[in-house]
């Protein structure tokens, strides 16, 4: 059965860091990865995906990284803002299971002015 | 990127009335979309999959009677919450993914229904 974990649960930053947000998963088969923001009381917007065939994704500030084979993504953020306050979470679409994601906990981002 | 509708964003009901939420994909077709429960500050919980013209497919512990779910076009589905009651008071959310090829597609979410069942 596959299993998402992300690292940190929750991270306080001061506005204009660097900052990285891990993800782990078990079963390296997977379609493909994607990263989610949600604001409280919202729906998921779709940051970025990563196909399992693709090893980094960039949009904007944001890039992501996918090394399928140790079962590891991360989400780089460049130049933190308090607008990226969030709950971010990362998603892996297991192979032959449908169209069906498999979440992690998420990461509660605050970035301070 | 793709839209996703869900309304309505906030209902209120009464203890034994019944709700239906809605979840349209706006510019694109869905054979198959997702309903989703999500408690404060955890992660989302798949309840079931909506397939278009046929039966839903609920997960393990989710109650089928009580949560009905309907895909009768290829942008339209509904969850409806029947004979509501208090725990069932939550964060609902939908989605449908776009297709690049089989399985290998690319999700997309509705902006949620808070339900509070008093």
């Amino acid at each position: 059965k596959q299993e998402v974990t992300q690292i940190p649960a929750a991270l306080s930053v001061p506005e204009g860091e660097n900052l990285v947000l891990n993800c782990s998963f078990t079963d390296s088969a997977i379609y493909n990865l994607q990263w989610f923001r949600q604001d409280p009381g919202k729906g998921l917007t779709s940051l970025l995906l990563i196909q399992s065939s693709q090893r980094e994704q960039t949009s904007g500030r944001l890039n992501a990284s996918l090394d399928k084979s140790s079962g590891r993504s991360t989400l780089y953020i460049a130049a933190s803002q308090p607008g990226d306050s969030a709950t971010y979470l990362c998603a892996v679409r297991p192979a032959f299971a449908g169209n069906m994601l498999t979440f992690g906990g998420g990461t509660r981002l605050m970035v301070k002015p | 990127g793709a839209v996703v509708s869900q309304h309505p964003s906030r209902v209120i009901c009464k203890s034994g009335t019944s709700v239906k939420i809605e979840c349209r994909s706006l510019d694109f077709q869905a054979t198959t979309m997702f309903w989703y429960r999500q408690f404060p500050k955890q992660s989302l919980m798949l309840m079931a999959t909506s397939n278009e013209g046929s039966k839903a497919t609920y997960e393990q512990g989710v109650e089928k009677d009580k949560f009905l779910i309907n895909h009768a076009s290829l942008t339209l589905s509904t969850l409806t919450v029947t004979s509501a009651h208090p725990e069932d008071s939550s964060f609902y959310i939908c989605s449908a993914s776009r297709g690049y090829r089989e399985g290998n597609t690319e999700a997309f979410f509705g902006q949620g229904t808070r339900l509070t069942v008093v």
